[in-house]
């Protein structure tokens, strides 16, 4: 089955730091990932997603993430943190089981930008 | 916002009893997957409709069950509630293809179960 686990818990960065979020895949075939965030008492919102092509992947709120074929890592990465990015993000990689666009997510991983 | 509305916002039920959750796709939106999100926890996925019909099930007991219509909205209905059934449940509609497959999620049911 399609997996992906995020690691830490928890990330702290100070605002204005570049900010990165982990994220590693098991798939069987080609994986297509996504990076969502949810922010307090509110649904999933869609960041960005990688099918194939250039492995920087380029999204919504100045983050992109970066597919690595060897190392099975999808990370996401924003230059520059705010205030505001502070919420809990989640990896997902389609797990096509049946003919289906199912998502698999991981744990989330809580971001605190610190003022 | 992505156009994918659920209803009602959050409720409160007593083991046992019977819940009904409802979601309307986003424009042009063939499909609704269901989402059980615990608490602390990674979304997990219930079950999927495509045109209607069933099209993929987690590992959910039967107790769960659905229905979409022909509009594309969707119904999650869950029988003879338990404790563990507390959490939020997201709804999210896509139109398939191989390259542009996105989910788009609502902003969730919240169902606590006393």
């Amino acid at each position: 089955a399609q997996s992906v686990a995020q690691p830490e818990d928890q990330v702290n960065v100070a605002e204005g730091n570049p900010l990165t979020v982990k994220c590693t895949y098991s798939v069987s075939g080609n994986p297509y990932l996504f990076w969502y965030v949810q922010y307090p008492n509110r649904g999933l919102q869609f960041l960005l997603k990688y099918i194939t092509g250039d492995n920087l992947v380029k999204g919504s709120y100045g983050f992109e993430a970066e597919f690595n074929k060897s190392q099975t890592s999808f990370h996401l990465k924003k230059p520059s943190a705010l205030v505001s990015d502070s919420a809990l993000y989640f990896c997902a990689v389609r797990d096509g089981r049946g003919g289906n666009n199912r998502l698999a997510f991981g744990k989330g991983n809580q971001v605190v930008v610190i003022p | 916002e992505t156009g994918v509305t659920q209803s009602p916002t959050h409720l409160i039920k007593t083991r046992g009893q019977q819940v009904t959750l409802r979601c309307s796709s986003q424009s042009g939106h063939n499909t609704v997957s269901w989402y059980q999100q615990a608490l602390g926890q990674g979304p997990q996925f219930i079950f999927q409709y495509y045109r209607e019909e069933e099209n993929g099930r987690g590992n959910f007991p039967p107790r769960f069950s659905g229905l979409q219509f022909p509009n594309y909205s969707s119904e999650l209905n869950v029988n003879a509630l338990e404790l563990d059934d507390s959490a939020l449940y997201l709804c999210a509609s896509s139109f398939p293809t191989s390259r542009t497959d996105t989910q788009y999620f609502g902003p969730g049911t919240r169902l606590t179960v006393l």
